[in-house]
């Protein structure tokens, strides 16, 4: 039982590229979140996907995507990297009959130069 | 929008002593609260949930209390040991949605 996935860990990239992060649970949750996590500002919410199907944006959508690609997994799309999204890019899962307790990934350390 | 405080932002105390960190929320309209773990270069450990029709959760050393109508959480830990020191994050699911509000955090640091 892995509980929440990520990939990749660690990432740069140019300013302009793009790319996808990747998350997987194996816990049968419906819900799922991308959060970030900036020096000085704590964990804000991305994006969530409170049942497949579904998506919603959060506090600091813009420049994002997101595909929920079945129950196990949501990825998280960068279209054009700017600096500004240098961050610790973190996806959670809950299900809300069961205390809606999120359980969190390891994180994508990202840099963006 | 729901707004979480924690107070001290850093707290360094000698090993075995007890001590409390302090979390405090705008809207009293919760759904649950999460206390986490969070080591340097690491991802989040949840320590305890508090649903908002319980008063406190108990895991080992720690407590974590909840009083919804003045808004605020404690967590103590008991007898702080060098493996404590990480930073402590306090995180509300208010009623009207699915994710959490996060406070910035205690950094916790235990000297031997």
């Amino acid at each position: 039982n892995a509980g929440v996935t990520q990939t990749p860990k660690f990432q740069v990239l140019k300013t302009g590229q793009s790319m996808t992060l990747q998350c997987a649970q194996d816990m049968n949750h419906n819900s799922m979140y991308w959060y970030r996590q900036d020096p000085g500002m704590g964990l804000r919410l991305i994006y969530y996907s409170a049942s497949e199907g579904t998506t919603d944006k959060g506090e600091v959508p813009n420049g994002y995507n997101v595909s929920r690609l079945n129950k196990r997994e949501f990825s998280l799309r960068l279209e054009s990297a700017a600096p500004s999204q240098t961050s610790v890019y973190f996806c959670a899962s809950s299900d809300r009959a069961r205390r809606n307790e999120q359980y969190f990934g390891p994180g994508t350390r990202l840099t963006v130069t | 929008k729901q707004e979480v405080t924690q107070i001290p932002a850093a707290l360094s105390v000698p090993e075995g002593e007890n001590l409390v960190l302090n979390c405090s929320f705008t809207d009293s309209a919760i759904y649950n609260l999460q206390w986490f773990r969070q080591d340097p270069g690491k991802g989040l450990t949840s320590l305890l949930l508090i649903q908002s029709s319980q008063r406190e959760q108990t895991s080992g050393r720690l407590n974590a209390s909840l009083d919804k109508s003045s808004g605020r959480s404690t967590l103590y830990i008991a007898a702080s040991q060098p493996g404590d020191s990480a930073t402590y994050l306090c995180a509300v699911n208010s009623n009207s949605g699915y994710a959490l509000n996060f406070g910035k955090g205690t950094s916790l640091l235990v000297t031997p």
